[in-house]
């Protein structure tokens, strides 16, 4: 079966403070997607990333970094020097299957607090 | 160019009755999936539509269900609607089906069934 594991269910920090999401997964499929979203307070939810599996590479977009580890099956967030406006919930998510057989699951998502 | 918009934004909706919610995806996107969302089950998958076909269903009974037209937009019904009913429901749009890239959210139409 397929699980995606947020096991952070709120985190504070004060500004300017460093912080990692933690998301751990679930799969016995050798292909799948890995994304993180981001959920502020009026609802919608944001694309971050989407990293497929056989690309282990970390990246960095700005303040925002993600580390994917095949080994330890986890695909972690972290946000640089944090700011009030980075206050959302946090879901990673996972996509494995084929065409007419895919599932989409998400974790049930980290709330982060940035306090001025 | 335009997001995802969904409508109503809210419904108020009486045990038994159905509703229908309409989702109208980025220009040039083809696949519509649906999505509910309550504190208590997270944000589970409904269903995916691509090309007026659906694609791939998560685990909801039959009284969900959905449909999308030529245009790609697409509608989401439900039927003898249940207290437990009462979530988000949020609609998202990818260029490409099959769940395996990048999806574009709407702000969702918030159901509440009394």
């Amino acid at each position: 079966a397929q699980k995606v594991t947020q096991a952070q269910t709120e985190i504070s920090v004060v500004e300017k403070e460093d912080v990692t999401l933690d998301c751990v997964y679930e799969t016995r499929d050798t292909t799948y997607y890995l994304f993180w979203y981001k959920q502020p307070p009026s609802g919608e939810l944001v694309f971050l990333i989407r990293r497929n599996s056989f690309d282990e590479q970390n990246e960095i977009s700005g303040r925002y970094s993600w580390n994917f580890q095949k080994s330890t099956s986890s695909f972690n967030f972290t946000i640089t020097a944090s700011q009030v406006v980075d206050s959302a919930v946090y879901f990673c998510a996972l996509s494995v299957g084929a065409s007419g057989t895919y599932k989409y699951i998400f974790g049930t998502g980290t709330r982060l607090k940035v306090l001025a | 160019k335009a997001g995802v918009t969904q409508t109503p934004r809210y419904l108020i909706k009486t045990r038994g009755q159905q509703v229908t919610l309409s989702c109208s995806p980025i220009s040039g996107h083809r696949s519509v999936s649906w999505y509910q969302q309550t504190p208590g089950q997270g944000l589970q998958f409904l269903f995916e539509y691509f090309s007026e076909t659906q694609r791939n269903k998560g685990n909801f009974p039959g009284r969900f269900s959905g449909r999308q037209f030529s245009n790609s937009r697409s509608e989401m019904n439900v039927s003898t609607l249940e207290l437990g009913d009462s979530a988000l429901y949020l609609c998202a749009s990818s260029k490409q089906g099959g769940l395996a890239y990048e999806q574009y959210f709407g702000p969702g139409t918030r159901l509440t069934v009394t």
